[in-house]
């Protein structure tokens, strides 16, 4: 299976700020990478698909980059709506499809 | 606009039967796969498995020997079984919708759509 490893698993951070989220494939998966935000009781919600393309609706202050192995997820300026647990999760090739640990940003 | 409801019995004993049904309003039901997940508490995602309108299967291989995707297309409807639980089994399930998009002939998927998600517990 492929592992899929986050940066940092924790964050603290202000409204206002930029931020920035981490996550490397165990081997190549082009651009097959996926960005999730999960609050609290809720299931996730898809925000970045593609490594790079918004989803429908989500704010342009989310903003996702990479390839290959190496990707990030930046928040540009940091809502209080945005307090959650972010995942990455690629869909290369055939399953199964694997999820990062998560990272979760909590307000400073 | 899609929604996933889904419902299934959320307390089980060791070694009995996990069961969960999630059925799809809106939108198109064929196309797609469909998905579960499930997230222990306090833990990361974890694919457990897919089905498309056609039965087509894939799973996890952690969980093949004792999973069970189903589809009901008359109603719109797929299903979760899953065999021989543990307490380690316990877990929030999702059901959710395989979408893609296509670039250069690629099929780029994610899961776009979610059921609320149902909190099975296993213990005796």
């Amino acid at each position: 299976d492929i592992q899929m490893t986050q940066s940092p698993s924790s964050l603290s951070a202000s409204v206002g700020d930029r931020v920035t989220i981490t996550c490397r494939a165990s081997q190549s998966i082009s651009s097959y990478l996926n960005w999730y935000q999960q609050k609290p009781g809720k299931a996730p919600k898809l925000l970045i698909h593609a490594a790079s393309s918004l989803q429908s609706g989500v704010p342009s202050r989310f903003r996702g980059s990479g390839s290959g192995t190496d990707f990030t997820l930046t928040i540009s300026s940091l809502q209080p709506e945005d307090f959650a647990t972010y995942y990455c999760q690629q869909s290369y090739s055939t399953p199964p499809y694997t999820f990062g640990q998560g990272t979760k940003l909590e307000i400073k | 606009q899609v929604q996933l409801q889904q419902w299934g019995a959320g307390l089980l004993k060791p070694s009995e039967t996990l069961s969960l049904t999630c059925a799809v309003y809106g939108g198109s039901f064929s196309d797609y796969y469909w998905t579960w997940i499930r997230q222990p508490p306090g833990k990361g995602l974890e694919w457990i498995g897919e089905i498309n309108d056609s039965g087509s299967t894939n799973y996890n291989p952690s969980l093949k020997s004792r999973v069970t995707i189903s589809v009901d297309t008359s109603k719109n409807q797929f299903s979760l079984k899953l065999s021989s639980v543990t307490a380690a089994d316990t877990a929030v399930f999702y059901c959710a919708r395989g979408g893609a998009t296509y670039y250069d002939n690629s099929a780029y998927y994610y899961f776009d759509y979610w059921g609320q998600g149902s909190l099975v517990a296993v213990s005796s």
